[in-house]
């Protein structure tokens, strides 16, 4: 059972350009989470989602930043028009869904944007 | 809004010694999660747990519910266990952590 998965490891984007992150739940997990880590500070909560829903974006900056997770496919987050302050490694991490929130991190993008 | 504060911030020992994490909350919570952050970055789930006291290898972990305080202990500590200790509370009536800032442990053999 692969754990979870996510891609780029790492990301480069010059100002302007948009950022597209991949993260592919542990098998049979049906929920995910986004965490920001900005350097030299602590994670932040950004997005929860489960397939095909939005549950909790409370922790998304309203411009730019969107997130999904398809019936089909890896669950994306997105940032337009990046500016140097999005550079950060961002988590995303997912659970089963049923019986218990234990979370399982996955390795991480660390976004550079230049 | 949950707070969440641990301490140390930074905590230097040498190998063997007995380690101490400590975590403390201002609302209540559904339960408390313990995470590993290696140096190259990658995050690992310790313990999740809402009660009482749970063990794993040289882990232990302990909450006290009526306290909204969490410990995270490390026995014969090893320079591999070097890295920063995250807790984090998970609040009633969602899923959502709010994270505390991280002990940074280092374990000097």
């Amino acid at each position: 059972n692969a754990g979870v998965m996510q891609n780029p490891r790492h990301l480069v984007r010059r100002r302007g350009q948009e950022a597209r992150l991949r993260c592919s739940p542990m098998k049979g997990h049906s929920h995910v989470y986004w965490y920001r880590q900005l350097p030299e500070e602590g994670l932040k909560f950004m997005v929860y989602l489960q397939k095909e829903n939005i549950i909790d974006e409370s922790g998304m900056p309203k411009e730019r930043f969107s997130a999904e997770f398809p019936k089909e496919g890896p669950s994306i987050l997105r940032i337009q028009q990046v500016v140097r302050g999005d550079s950060a490694a961002y988590f995303c991490a997912s659970s089963p869904g049923t019986g218990t929130n234990e979370q399982y991190f996955g390795p991480g993008t660390r976004l550079t944007v230049t | 809004k949950n707070e969440v504060e641990q301490s140390p911030q930074n905590l230097t020992a040498q190998e063997g010694e007995f380690i101490t994490i400590n975590c403390s909350y201002s609302v209540g919570i559904s339960a408390l999660h313990w995470l590993q952050q290696h140096p190259g970055g990658g995050i690992v789930s310790l313990f999740m747990l809402s009660s009482g006291k749970k063990k794993h290898g040289r882990l232990i972990a302990t909450i006290n519910i009526q306290e909204k305080h969490s410990s995270l202990h490390i026995t014969a500590s090893h320079p591999r266990d070097s890295a920063v200790y995250i807790c984090a509370a998970e609040n009633f009536g969602n899923e959502k952590l709010t994270f505390g800032t991280g002990t940074r442990l280092t374990i000097i053999p």
